[in-house]
């Protein structure tokens, strides 16, 4: 099992459709939630940073995390065009020499939003 | 969050030839940078952690004699693919941050030919 999962998708909504992404995770010492959004060619732009259960609200997106099923989830409300990316989960955790925190990535979702 | 800068974006090189990365931590004193792989449609894997002064950490399956990394100051990290061959070929970006909210490169794309 991996650590991360995401569903690669792709996931075509309409302008102004409210979207849903989702990872899971198996490893309990995640500490740090993460949604980055990446352009195609481009480096990945952090969206939405979460460390505790419940949500997280930053405009039209709102982060939830779930610890206790493992389960984070990034929601768009009224999507636009501009908004067609792949969305990738990550989340973090010492590495084992205790200085640095390490990344885990998803596979990243990939989003279209027509117009 | 920093603001960081990676040359070149792109770069095409014949295999067997070497190439250099670099990352820069314009406005933040990064003890440490990160360097990810990304194939085609598939997430971002670290390859190995940049370390100010000191060697850089290898994660599993990354050898080191090929992919050099320096680290010489607290605004520069390089990434060196030595002897690249096609299979190198790969979307390289580098990071900064800690413990949360890394900040990326905008990545550079390598194709060997």
């Amino acid at each position: 099992q991996k650590e991360v999962e995401q569903d690669p998708g792709p996931l075509s909504v309409p302008e102004g459709a409210i979207v849903s992404l989702n990872c899971t995770y198996s490893n309990s010492a995640f500490q740090y939630f993460m949604w980055y959004r990446q352009y195609s060619r481009k480096g990945p732009e952090l969206l939405m940073y979460t460390y505790s259960s419940g949500n997280k609200e930053d405009g039209r997106f709102t982060a939830q995390v779930d610890k206790s099923s493992k389960y984070i989830s990034l929601f768009i409300r009224d999507s636009q065009p501009s908004d067609s990316a792949t969305y990738l989960c990550a989340m973090s955790q010492k590495n084992s020499g205790g200085s640095n925190y390490k990344l885990t990535f998803g596979k990243g979702t990939l989003l279209t939003v027509n117009p | 969050g920093a603001v960081v800068s990676q040359h070149p974006s792109r770069v095409i090189c014949k295999s067997g030839t070497s190439v250099k990365i670099e990352c820069r931590s314009l406005d933040f004193q990064a003890t440490t940078m990160f360097w990810y792989r990304q194939f085609p449609k598939q997430s971002l894997m670290l390859m190995a952690t940049s370390n100010e002064g000191s060697k850089a950490t290898y994660e599993q399956g990354v050898e080191k004699d090929k992919f050099l990394i320096n680290h010489a100051s607290l605004t520069l990290s390089t990434l060196t693919v030595t002897s690249a061959h096609p299979e190198d070929s790969s979307f390289y970006i580098c990071s900064v941050g800690v413990s949360r909210g890394y900040t990326f490169g905008s990545g550079t794309r390598l194709t060997v030919v």
